[in-house]
């Protein structure tokens, strides 16, 4: 059981261009989200899943795609990358259907927009 | 606004001395709460929960207290030990959709022998 994995582990990318954070989980968890964790404001929610073609906003959507075509796949596309997306983002999920069960975090990748 | 909140960036204790952690919150509706503890490098695991309808979850080394009147919670860790050494976020379940966790923005725990 691999858990939930996460690459790259370290990305830099140029103002404006686009990239996929990988996410896969092989639990059979419904619940997949994505999180970006910056210094002084804890981690925040920017997408997550219920289940396979389900997706939904979190607290801080633009910038950001998501889709979940498969259980185990969560990709997060940034579309445009701006420096503000400078952070690192983890990839999360759960067995239960909503966020109050406990959520399983991949190591997380460390994006850096110059 | 920040709805979560944790006061304290850091706090440090010795080997074998109780460490309390605490979490303010500002919505009476939150019902749900978790602690979660982060490594360096390494993602977020989950530590403790605690129902709005109790007032203490106890695991192990590990008991949460929540004080609904005070929309207060803590985490108190007994006794301390140096691999508790890392960062803990306070997390509530939002009560308008409850796919969606809230974080607050972590205390640094350091245990030093």
């Amino acid at each position: 059981n691999a858990g939930v994995t996460q690459t790259p582990k370290f990305q830099v990318l140029k103002t404006g261009q686009s990239m996929t954070l990988q996410c896969a989980q092989d639990m059979n968890h419904e619940y997949m989200s994505w999180y970006r964790q910056d210094p002084g404001m804890g981690l925040r929610l920017i997408h997550y899943s219920v289940g396979a073609g389900i997706t939904d906003q979190g607290e801080v959507p633009n910038g950001y795609n998501v889709s979940r075509s498969t259980t185990e796949d969560f990709p997060l596309r940034l579309l445009s990358a701006a420096p503000s997306q400078t952070s690192v983002y983890f990839c999360a999920s759960s067995y239960g259907q909503g966020a109050a069960y406990e959520q399983y975090f991949g190591p997380g990748t460390r994006l850096t927009v110059t | 606004d920040q709805q979560v909140k944790q006061n304290s960036p850091s706090l440090s204790v010795q080997e074998g001395r109780i460490s309390i952690l605490n979490c303010d919150y500002t919505n009476s509706m939150f019902d749900y709460f978790l602690w979660y503890k982060k490594y360096p490098a390494e993602g977020p695991t989950f530590l403790i929960s605690i129902s709005s309808i109790k007032d203490k979850n106890e695991d192990g080394r590990f008991t949460v207290f929540l004080n609904k009147s005070a929309k207060h919670l803590s985490l108190h860790i007994v006794p301390s030990q140096p691999g508790d050494s890392a960062v803990y976020f306070c997390a509530a379940r939002d009560p308008y959709n409850t796919d969606k966790l809230i974080f607050g923005t972590g205390t640094r725990l350091q245990v030093f022998p």
